[in-house]
């Protein structure tokens, strides 16, 4: 069973960083490729960043670029998002998220729960 | 690519037929998918390539179109149906961006 769990949001000051991590478990992370969506209080989807299943390939959404990094340690099954000079803007339910296949994108079969970003004063 | 849905909500009765269209500024092909999304719950996939079901969405959702032009359809709307729906495109280069949502809710 396909199992994705994110971690490492919470309350931080405009201008302040944040490292979200996902732990994933029940498939070959390696053969996949893994991206982060995001979903602000009350409003849409918001596809954010994607990384290749070898590493070698990310990409960006014009919003976060410049200010995020994905990066993911297939040793340990692990995505990560550090995320840096954040803006309310960015508050958001940060999703990790698994593709169907190893290049960004196919779609995404599996939706880790969310975990809250809250940027604030 | 910008991904326009419609409408942005929509008020049905259960047993109604449903459909929810998603319009590409250009044209993508087959390369939409469709997400159901349920109150404080992720997101789950239904439909990939415009038309391909996915395993665990029941057989009453189906979608089609290619190009520009796409819709979703529910042919027979259920109590456990009510909820946001939005269009993904996965074409060529990022950003994969999604539509605005459609909210289905009970008449």
């Amino acid at each position: 069973e396909v199992q994705i769990l994110e971690s490492g949001g919470g309350l931080v000051q405009p201008g302040g960083s944040l490292r979200l991590s996902c732990a994933a478990s029940g498939f070959t992370f390696d053969n996949y490729a893994m991206s982060w969506v995001r979903q602000a209080p009350g409003k849409g989807l918001e596809w954010v960043s994607a990384i290749s299943g070898s590493a070698h390939t990310t990409y960006y959404g014009d919003s976060v670029t410049g200010r995020c990094t994905i990066s993911r340690d297939n040793s340990k099954n692990t995505l990560y998002l550090q995320m840096t000079s954040l803006r309310a803007d960015d508050t958001a339910v940060y999703y990790c998220v698994k593709d169907q296949s190893s290049w960004p994108t196919d779609f995404f079969d599996s939706w880790g729960q969310g975990t809250l970003v809250t940027v604030s004063s | 690519i910008q991904m326009t849905q419609s409408p942005s909500s929509l008020s049905a009765s259960v047993g109604d037929r449903v459909t929810i269209t998603c319009r590409a500024s250009e044209g993508i092909g087959r390369y939409v998918n469709w997400y159901q999304q349920k109150p404080g719950k992720a997101p789950t996939v239904l439909i990939s390539e415009a038309s391909t079901l996915q395993s665990g969405a029941p057989s009453r959702f189906s979608g089609s179109g290619s190009g520009t032009d796409f819709t979703l359809t529910i042919s027979s709307l259920q109590t456990e149906d009510f909820a946001t729906y939005y269009c993904q495109h996965s074409y060529s280069t990022p950003p994969w961006t999604f539509g605005q949502g459609t909210k289905v809710e009970i008449k």
